[in-house]
């Protein structure tokens, strides 16, 4: 079973630049969910997706960040424009119907904003 | 006061021994329970998922979780180099709620 695809893996912009990552969940998953890890601390959720509809964005920040899932699979998470405190690891994970199943996370996106 | 604390470490045991992992946490709404391990630049992997209080054992590794005192553990039995990694124990409620801990970075020396 293919595992939770993201890309690109590394990516270096400057402040007020913008950026886009992209997720593949795994196969037949409902769910999909965005995390931001910063540095040395946990995984804090963005926004979560149940097919293609969000259950929940309260920590996405809208003013700059944005994210869609085109036809309840495919996501893409966007920064624009992003600031130096952005810098941080971007997770993508995918589970099968809700929370209570085994989330999935793919290999993560670094970003370094300049 | 955060929802989820941890102990961040590093943690550096010698190979063999047994290790402790705690979190606590402040809302009582929390039902479900989840450690993860994750590797350097690699995502989180779930380990164990455990429901309410009570324990729950998997080969080396057992997961306990005290409601009343609002505390959840993770057992390592027999460590062994390849257990070093971050362990983070994750939370949720029935109101989609999911929250992370900050991670405990163990080394098990060889």
């Amino acid at each position: 079973e293919a595992g939770v695809a993201q890309s690109p893996r590394y990516k270096i912009i400057e402040k007020r630049q913008s950026v886009a990552f992209w997720c593949n969940p795994i196969s037949g998953h409902a769910t999909l969910y965005w995390y931001q890890q910063i540095l040395g601390q946990g995984p804090k959720l963005l926004i979560q997706f149940q097919n293609n509809g969000v259950v929940d964005d309260s920590q996405l920040p809208k003013d700059r960040f944005s994210a869609e899932r085109l036809k309840g699979v495919d996501s893409t998470l966007k920064i624009q424009p992003a600031k130096l405190e952005d810098s941080a690891v971007y997770l993508c994970a995918s589970s099968l119907v809700s929370i209570y199943n085994e989330q999935f996370f793919g290999p993560g996106t670094r970003l370094t904003v300049l | 006061q955060k929802e989820v604390e941890q102990d961040p470490g590093p943690l550096s045991v010698p190979e063999g021994a047994i290790v402790s992992l705690n979190c606590t946490y402040s809302n009582s709404a929390f039902q479900y329970f989840m450690w993860y391990r994750q590797y350097s630049r690699k995502g989180p992997e779930l380990l164990m998922y455990t429901y309410s209080s009570g324990n729950k054992e998997d080969g080396r590794f057992t997961a306990q979780v005290d409601k009343s005192s609002k505390y959840i553990s993770l057992f390592i039995r027999d460590s062994q180099p390849s257990d070093s990694a971050t362990y983070l124990c994750a939370m949720a409620s029935g109101t989609y709620k999911y929250i992370f801990g900050t991670g405990t970075r163990l080394k098990v020396l060889a």
